[in-house]
């Protein structure tokens, strides 16, 4: 069964400040790999995903993760926050297979940006 | 702007009483997902749903129920409410994206239950 860790529990930046959220996962297939965030008040939504290709990968409002197979990681990054990134940041990780696929999440990252 | 709504969001009730958590969705996906979320704590599956008449318990064992006697609408009953059912209810879909088939979920807003 996979799972998924999330080092940084709760994080506090200043505007401009760079991001740099840790997720590592253990599965022994090839896998699927996602970034979920919860704004305050607001739904779990889609951050970015990755399938396969190129290791790294643009979501929405400038994020961006990397997938490195070897160390088993897919840190989220951005080069400057704003204070409207204050959010959870929720990794989450399924197998690459077809039928069900149990999509498996980490324990959340608040991020507390500061204006 | 989410195509999944969960009723009510929030609902405050005393042990013992039945209560049915609502979900619906309109995106016509055949997989459907109820999850619980504590502060801190990752997001446990506690049922799943393939399409209609299909349901399936997931990692959480849960006391709550589910039915899925229609595509879009997956909603969660407990029976008798304890403190300790006490959470946040999140209710997701999905259909299969690409190649992979991944799941990519779209999740509703949620619904934060407090049994006293």
């Amino acid at each position: 069964a996979q799972s998924v860790s999330q080092h940084n529990h709760h994080v506090i930046l200043s505007e401009a400040a760079s991001l740099e959220l840790g997720c590592n996962y253990s599965y022994g297939g090839t896998v699927n790999l996602f970034w979920y965030v919860q704004y305050p008040g607001q739904h779990l939504q889609l951050l970015l995903k990755y399938f396969s290709g190129d290791p790294l990968v643009k979501g929405i409002k400038g994020f961006e993760a990397e997938f490195i197979k070897s160390k088993f990681s897919f840190n989220l990054r951005k080069p400057s926050v704003q204070w409207s990134d204050t959010a959870e940041y929720f990794c989450a990780v399924s197998p690459y297979s077809g039928g069900y696929q149990k999509v498996t999440f980490g324990t959340g990252t608040k991020l507390q940006v500061i204006p | 702007e989410a195509d999944i709504y969960q009723t009510p969001r929030y609902l405050v009730i005393g042990t013992g009483k039945k209560i049915t958590l609502e979900c619906s969705q309109t995106m016509g996906h055949d997989k459907m997902y109820w999850y619980q979320q504590d502060p801190g704590m990752e997001l446990h599956l506690i049922h799943y749903s393939y399409g209609v008449n299909s349901t399936e318990k997931g990692d959480l064992s849960s006391e709550s129920t589910v039915s899925r006697i229609r595509t879009e609408h997956f909603p969660l009953t407990l029976e008798s409410a304890r403190p300790s059912h006490t959470s946040q209810y999140l209710c997701a879909s999905s259909g299969t994206t690409g190649v992979s088939g991944a799941n990519v979920l779209t999740f509703g807003a949620g619904s934060r239950l407090t049994v006293l």
